[in-house]
């Protein structure tokens, strides 16, 4: 069982559907990213969380520490928001390298 | 924001040559930086972590001789892929780690993708 846990695996959406995405993970963490992956390759950073929620422009991340479990919301949904979104935390043991889920592939169809 | 360059993002070249991929933290220094390798559909693999003015700290599994890092200053570090073969052929990422608000986060650079022919 990996320890960053992503479902689902893919995703394909109409435009303006309310989108979410999920992340599990099995080990003590600082803190968890989310990431978002286009097509080129690039990534990009788009929250840290270490509790609580975050939100950015259409963008919400909530984190439950107790649970183990983060959420990604994309609201009113958008085709440029194609893209693979990854999860990936950063244990507690002290250096700072991260575990990554495996992606969800999200596709919104105009 | 916190800008990371790599370069170059394309690279194609013949079996037994070496490759060098520079990455760079263009407004901020950054400490650590971190080599990873990713094949197509899959997630991120991290090769090795880079601190500036020591040697690099490998992943299990990676050759150190083969994927040569050397992370000269704060804001530049370099992965050199020595007598590169087709399995070899991958797209490079490379991050740098800045601290904001007591917090180290990771801002990526745009990746190189290699084809070894």
């Amino acid at each position: 069982k990996n320890e960053v846990e992503q479902s689902p695996q893919n995703l394909t959406a109409q435009e303006g559907e309310f989108i979410t995405i999920n992340c599990s993970y099995s080990v003590g963490i600082s803190a968890l990213h989310w990431l978002q992956q286009h097509p080129g390759g690039g990534i990009v950073s788009l929250f840290m969380l270490s509790s609580g929620k975050k939100k950015h422009g259409r963008l919400i991340a909530t984190i439950n520490i107790q649970e183990k479990h983060s959420s990604l919301h994309i609201t009113a949904s958008h085709p440029r928001d194609s893209a693979v979104y990854i999860c990936a935390v950063v244990s507690n043991f002290g250096n700072e390298k991260l575990t990554f889920g495996t992606g969800t592939r999200l596709t919104i169809i105009p | 924001g916190a800008v990371v360059s790599q370069h170059p993002s394309w690279v194609i070249c013949k079996s037994g040559t070496s490759v060098k991929i520079e990455c760079r933290s263009l407004d901020f220094q950054a400490t650590t930086m971190f080599w990873y390798r990713q094949f197509p559909k899959q997630s991120l693999m991290l090769m090795a972590t880079s601190n500036e003015g020591s040697k690099a700290t490998y992943e299990q599994g990676v050759e150190k001789d083969k994927f040569l890092i050397n992370h000269a200053s704060l804001t530049l570090s370099t992965l050199t892929v020595t007598s590169a073969h087709p399995e070899d052929s991958s797209f490079y990422i490379c991050s740098a780690g800045k601290s904001l608000a007591s917090q180290e986060t990771q801002y990526f650079g745009p990746g190189t993708r290699l084809l070894v022919l």
